[in-house]
């Protein structure tokens, strides 16, 4: 089994300052790890994933995110906020294969200027 | 145009009528899913098929039901629709290989209201 938790429902920063989204897993297997983004009135969108190898991803608009095995966590983050980057964001977790895919319930980023 | 499309994009409806959301994807992948995304709750899976004979329940199935008409299609239908259904919805597809690493790839969603 497995399972994603995402710390803090929703987030406030100010432009300019640094964004961090929390997330914690757990699965009995090596994971494949992603974070997914939801802009208003949109489908989700991959925002970088880990698979194997280098522990720090980066992804798209300057976002990245870090494995870290030991602390089962897979932290999104961003030095500078823009306005832009005001959206939902998820956090998934998958075995591979033919399993399915575990979502996180979500983050709400507000970007105050 | 997008890879995956869903219809309708906003709809609702009353208590007790039928509704089908359908998808179609033009990416060739083989497996298809039904999402549900409720506000707090995250996504939740209602129904998956990794091929068109195969169709499976994922974790809130009851009073859902599906059909997969061909590889690029996959509906999804609501036989009497009740107000605790309102939500949106995403259809997603997933590559069918060897070391599948679970990514999807989702529709722009379809807003269901049921009053």
């Amino acid at each position: 089994a497995q399972s994603v938790t995402q710390l803090g429902s929703h987030v406030s920063v100010s432009e300019g300052a640094l964004v961090l989204l929390r997330c914690n897993y757990s699965s009995s297997v090596p994971p494949y790890l992603f974070w997914y983004v939801q802009y208003p009135n949109q489908g989700l969108q991959l925002l970088l994933k880990y698979t194997t190898g280098a522990t720090l991803v980066k992804g798209i608009n300057g976002f990245e995110a870090e494995f870290k095995k030991s602390e089962t966590s897979f932290h999104l983050t961003k030095p500078s906020a823009h306005m832009s980057d005001a959206a939902e964001y998820f956090c998934a977790v998958s075995p591979g294969g033919y399993q399915k895919v575990t979502f996180g319930i979500g983050t709400k980023l507000q970007v105050i200027p | 145009d997008a890879d995956v499309t869903q219809t309708p994009r906003n709809r609702i409806t009353k208590t007790g009528k039928r509704i089908m959301l359908e998808c179609s994807q033009t990416k060739g992948h083989d497996r298809m899913y039904w999402y549900r995304q409720d506000p707090g709750l995250g996504l939740r899976l209602i129904y998956y098929s990794f091929d068109v004979k195969d169709i499976n329940k994922g974790e809130i199935s009851d009073g859902y039901s599906v059909s997969r008409q061909a590889q690029a299609k996959f509906s999804l239908s609501l036989e009497s629709a009740i107000p605790n259904q309102t939500a949106l919805y995403f259809c997603a597809t997933s590559e069918d290989r060897e070391g599948n690493t679970g990514e999807l790839f989702f529709g722009e969603g379809s807003r269901l209201t049921v009053l």
